[in-house]
C-alpha cells in the first residue's frame, strides 16, 4: 500500500530554469507534508514543509505547494542550479500515527545541467 | 555542531547470520529512530525512541529484528538471521523535540548486502 507516491523517477531540466517535482497521496489523515534531498552516499536532509492548513510555503529559491482536495503536493526549484542535483524525497504525517512516523514517496532524481 | 554517526558504512553478510548497525544521534536530540530504505524506495520507519522508550515498532520484524537504545543516547539495530530481502541502507535519524518533531537530521546509513 504505496500511501505516497512519486510518479516521476527522474527529471532533467537546464540551469536557471523552474523544476517542479511532484507528489500524490492517498491516506486523508496526512496533515503534515515535507521534501528532503539527498545527496549520494549521505543521508536524507530536510528541506521544507509546509501543514494542511496553508496550500503554499516559500523558503529562498524552494516553494512547496498543496492541493488537499487533489491530495497533490509540488516543490518548485527557481532557478534551478546544478549543485540540485540529488533525490528528492516527499514524505508525509498523519496525526493519528503515534510520534512522528513519516511516510515517504519513493524519490525523484533531479539533474540539473549547466 | 557534530551531525548522526553511524557505523559500520557497509557491511556484507551471509544469508542466516547476524548483524548489528550503531547509532550516536545528535547531543540533546531526545527522539532517535531507525529507517530501512531499500533500493529504489523511500526510507521505511523500523522504529521510534524517545529517550529509551518505544514510541513505535508497529513496522519492525520483530521475528529477527531488535533494537535497542541504552541510557537513552547510542542505539543498536539487531539483525538475527538475515535474510536476502534484508539488503538495504540502515538509516538513523534524530530529532530534537518528542511529538510531531518532523524536521529530523539523518546519519550517512550503513550499507548491508546479505549473500
Amino acid at each position: 500500500d504505496q500511501q505516497v507516491k512519486q510518479n516521476s523517477p527522474s527529471l532533467s531540466v537546464q540551469e536557471g530554469r523552474i523544476s517542479i517535482l511532484n507528489c500524490d497521496y492517498t491516506n486523508s489523515m496526512f496533515d503534515y507534508f515535507l521534501w528532503y534531498k539527498k545527496y549520494p552516499a549521505e543521508g536524507p536532509t530536510f528541506l521544507i514543509s509546509i501543514s494542511s492548513i496553508k496550500d503554499k510555503n516559500e523558503d529562498g529559491r524552494f516553494t512547496v505547494f498543496l492541493n488537499k482536495s487533489a491530495k497533490h503536493l509540488s516543490l518548485h526549484i527557481v532557478p534551478s542550479q546544478p549543485g540540485d542535483s540529488a533525490v528528492y524525497f516527499c514524505a508525509a504525517s498523519a496525526l493519528e500515527t503515534s510520534g512522528s512516523r513519516l511516510t515517504f514517496g519513493e524519490g525523484t532524481q533531479l539533474t540539473v545541467n549547466p | 555542531e557534530a551531525g548522526v554517526a553511524q557505523s559500520p558504512r557497509y557491511k556484507i553478510i551471509e544469508k542466516r547470520q547476524s548483524v548489528a548497525f550503531w547509532c550516536n544521534p545528535i547531543s540533546g536530540h531526545a527522539t532517535l529512530y531507525w529507517y530501512q530504505q531499500i533500493l529504489g524506495q523511500g526510507p521505511k520507519l523500523l522504529i521510534q525512541f524517545q529517550n529509551n522508550g518505544v514510541v513505535d515498532d508497529s513496522q519492525l520484524p520483530k521475528d529477527r529484528f531488535s533494537a535497542e537504545r541504552l541510557k537513552g543516547v547510542d542505539s543498536t539495530l539487531k539483525i538475527q538471521p538475515a535474510k536476502l530481502e534484508d539488503s538495504a541502507v540502515y538509516l538513523c535519524a534524530s530529532s530534537l523535540g518528542v511529538f510531531r518533531s518532523y524536521e529530523q537530521y539523518f546519519g550517512p546509513g550503513t550499507r548491508l548486502t546479505v549473500t
